[in-house]
């Protein structure tokens, strides 16, 4: 499973995007990127996964280079309520594997108005 | 959309109790999890399931710890003779192929 790095915080002012970038140096060639959002005291929300290019949401935007080692997570015009923990997580869920997960301490964003 | 539900939402239990937490993957997925989060940690790996078996379980998941999925719907999470330190959030997950879904968490309180 790959590790990856993302800072521990960041601010930001409502109507802003937001972007939020991961680094996964060791990614594997079968492992996916997903990202999820948790309020505290709330099970981690699927926000977005992909494996290469751009992929894009009702809610997010998932940019991933050609090497694949890094991936940022771009909030359109954040509001107060987008403030929570946002994890960065790789790894090979499919089927022949377990799809256990390892998460790091995320990114934990705060929207100010 | 369809979700994992999860029950109780917050169970105050004794020291030495048996719990069990129960789940209701969605529908058609086939692989079952359960993670915990300590009040200010990380969210760590408990076990996975497929299959009716586990396929894999980190160092948490001891003796103390069951999982079984009795009638083809349900998922449960056992956890006998409770500890102060099994006091967290437990979050129930399952997925299909790539994309793990979490239910909203059961809050136990060991006292």
């Amino acid at each position: 499973l790959a590790k990856t790095t993302q800072p521990i915080s960041m601010d930001s002012y409502e109507g802003q995007e937001v972007n939020i970038t991961c680094s996964h140096n060791n990614i594997a060639t079968n492992d996916y990127i997903t990202w999820y959002q948790q309020f505290p005291s709330q099970g981690p929300r699927f926000i977005i996964q992909g494996y290469k290019t751009k992929v894009t949401n009702e809610v997010a935007s998932l940019f991933i280079p050609a090497d694949r080692k890094s991936s940022t997570l771009s909030l359109p015009r954040v509001s107060l309520s987008d403030t929570a923990v946002y994890y960065c997580l790789v790894g090979d869920h499919g089927s022949s594997n377990t799809g256990k997960l390892i998460f790091g301490q995320g990114t934990t964003l705060q929207v100010k108005p | 959309e369809p979700e994992v539900t999860q029950t109780p939402s917050h169970q105050v239990t004794q020291m030495g109790q048996e719990v069990i937490l129960r789940c209701v993957p969605i529908s058609n997925h086939l692989y079952f999890y359960w993670y915990r989060q300590i009040l200010g940690q990380k969210v760590e790996f408990l076990v996975s399931f497929y299959n009716n078996e586990i396929s894999e379980k980190s160092e948490i998941f001891d003796d103390q710890f069951s999982v079984e999925r009795p009638d083809g719907s349900n998922f449960t999470l056992k956890i006998r003779s409770t500890k102060l330190e099994d006091s967290a959030m437990y979050f129930c997950a399952s997925s299909a192929k790539n994309t793990i879904y979490f239910g909203e968490g059961s809050w136990l309180t060991v006292v």
